[in-house]
C-alpha cells in the first residue's frame, strides 16, 4: 500500500524557519517525483513545490509566492522527501500536503498527483 | 499564470442524480494537461482524471472527464452517498494551478 507520512508541522513565529518532512512507504520512492501542495485554513489548494527523481534531473520547481524562501529536496536511500521553509510569513499558514508524481503522466513542467498524505499543519503567527 | 475559474460554486443534487462540473481557464491548457480531484472533509484530496479524461486508479466509471483548449468538465452520473465532496481542477501544463472548487452537496 502506498503511504505518504509528513511530519514537522508546527507553530512558529513570522520570519523563523522550518523542515518538513515526508515518509514514503509501499512503494519505489526514487522513481516517482514529489511535490507539496498546501491548504490554508478553509481555503483551497496551492501548488508550492516539485522535484523530480534522479533519473529525469531532479530538477526543481517552486510556485512565485515561495521561491527564493523554500527548498525542496529528497533523500531516496530514505525515502523521504522535504521542504525546507526560511523567513516565514502568516500566510504560510496552511496544512501541508506531500504527494506522489508519477513521471509517465507528467508535462515537461509538472505534474499530476497520484497519492497524497495526511498532511502537516503549519502555523505563522506571533 | 492561468487562472481556472469554476463552476457552479455549490451544486445541490439528490443520490441518483447527475452533476455536471465546469472548469474554464484564462488561457489554453497545453496538451490537455488537466486533473480533477476530489476532497472529502478533513481527508487529503484524491485524484480522479489526469490528462483531461484519464481515469486514475479505482476511479468508478460513473465519473468521465472531457473537454479541451479552455473548457472543461467533469460528469458524475448516478451521484452516490459517496460523491457529496469539493472537487478540484488544476493545469499542470505550466506552473501548476487549481480551481477554487466546486462542492457537491445533498440537496
Amino acid at each position: 500500500e502506498v503511504q505518504l507520512v509528513e511530519s514537522g508541522g508546527d507553530l512558529v513565529q513570522p520570519g523563523r524557519s522550518l523542515r518538513l518532512s515526508c515518509t514514503a512507504s509501499g512503494f519505489r520512492f526514487g522513481d516517482y517525483g514529489m511535490s507539496w501542495v498546501r491548504q490554508a485554513p478553509g481555503k483551497g489548494l496551492e501548488w508550492v513545490s516539485f522535484i523530480r527523481s534522479k533519473r529525469y534531473g531532479e530538477n526543481t520547481e517552486y510556485a512565485a509566492s515561495v521561491k527564493g524562501r523554500f527548498t525542496i529536496s529528497r533523500d531516496d536511500s530514505k525515502s523521504i522527501g522535504y521542504l525546507q521553509m526560511n523567513s516565514l510569513k502568516t500566510e504560510d499558514t496552511a496544512v501541508y500536503y506531500c504527494t506522489r508524481d508519477p513521471h509517465p503522466y507528467c508535462s515537461n513542467i509538472n505534474c499530476p498527483h497520484d497519492s497524497w498524505g495526511q498532511g502537516t499543519l503549519v502555523t505563522v503567527s506571533s | 499564470e492561468i487562472v481556472l475559474t469554476q463552476s457552479p460554486g455549490t451544486l445541490s443534487l439528490s443520490p441518483g442524480e447527475s452533476a455536471t462540473l465546469s472548469c474554464r481557464a484564462s488561457q489554453t491548457v497545453s496538451s490537455s494537461y488537466l486533473a480533477w480531484y476530489q476532497q472529502k472533509p478533513g481527508q487529503a484530496p484524491r485524484l480522479l482524471f489526469y490528462g483531461v479524461s484519464s481515469r486514475a486508479t479505482g476511479i468508478p466509471d460513473r465519473f468521465s472527464g472531457s473537454g479541451s483548449g479552455t473548457d472543461f468538465t467533469l460528469t458524475i452520473s448516478r451521484l452516490e452517498p459517496e460523491d457529496f465532496a469539493v472537487y478540484y481542477c488544476q493545469q499542470y501544463g505550466t506552473s501548476p494551478t487549481f480551481g477554487q472548487g466546486t462542492k457537491v452537496e445533498i440537496k
